[in-house]
């Protein structure tokens, strides 16, 4: 069984620019969560995706977007970057039917903005 | 306040050491609740899922009192490999299948 990937692993970026982020979920998986984990915070949720669709969003602001595609994999977008967006950004899958919705993350991208 | 609290750590224990966690949440809808571990710099894995009657893994045991929102995991026989971060997550209510972490708990086992 595969687990969740995501690319890059590291990325720098300078504040206004944009950036794409990118998750393979697990096989068997169909949904896709996005967090952010600032130093010494528990990570917070983004938004998740279910059926290419966006289903349920945290407080993040419209220049944080994502998609899923057919195959279930995902991308969050961000534009517009802030220094406060650097963080370390997690991807989890999950099967939508399992009664308990057990969530598992890749090893995240660590986005640092300068 | 905070959806779920966490005790603040860290906390320091020589192996062999029972250490308990404790955490709160603020949402009676909540459904779901899980313990994560982290490493430094690494993802959250999942340690336990916990259910309504608690449940144990080998030296890990997770309790959930829902009338007082309150969740526990117990460590018996620390190792030296359990040192990590402690995550406290409960599902966010109302919003499907979004999870709400707690900031963690810091555990270092000494020899």
């Amino acid at each position: 069984e595969t687990g969740v990937t995501q690319s890059p692993t590291h990325l720098i970026k300078t504040r206004g620019q944009q950036v794409t982020l990118r998750c393979s979920s697990q096989s068997g998986h169909n949904t896709v969560s996005w967090y952010q984990q600032a130093l010494g915070q528990g990570p917070q949720f983004i938004f998740q995706y279910y059926r290419e669709e966006e289903n349920g969003r945290g407080n993040f602001p419209p220049r944080f977007s994502g998609l899923q595609f057919p195959n279930y994999s995902s991308e969050l977008n961000v534009n517009a970057l802030e220094l406060d967006d650097s963080a370390l950004y997690l991807c989890a899958s999950s099967r939508r039917t399992s009664p308990y919705n057990e969530q598992f993350f890749g090893p995240g991208t660590r986005l640092t903005v300068l | 306040r905070k959806e779920v609290e966490q005790d603040p750590g860290p906390f320091n224990v020589p192996e062999g050491a029972t250490v308990a966690f404790n955490c709160t949440y603020s949402n009676s809808a909540s459904q779901s609740f899980f313990w994560y571990r982290q490493d430094c710099r690494k993802e959250p894995k999942l340690l336990m899922s916990v259910y309504s009657s608690g449940n144990e893994d080998g030296r890990f045991t997770a309790q959930l009192n829902r009338a007082s929102q309150y969740i526990s995991l117990l460590i018996r026989d620390s190792k030296l490999s359990d040192s990590a971060t402690y995550l406290c997550v409960v599902n966010k209510a109302n919003s499907g299948y979004a999870l709400n972490f707690g900031k963690g708990t810091s555990l270092l086992v000494t020899p």
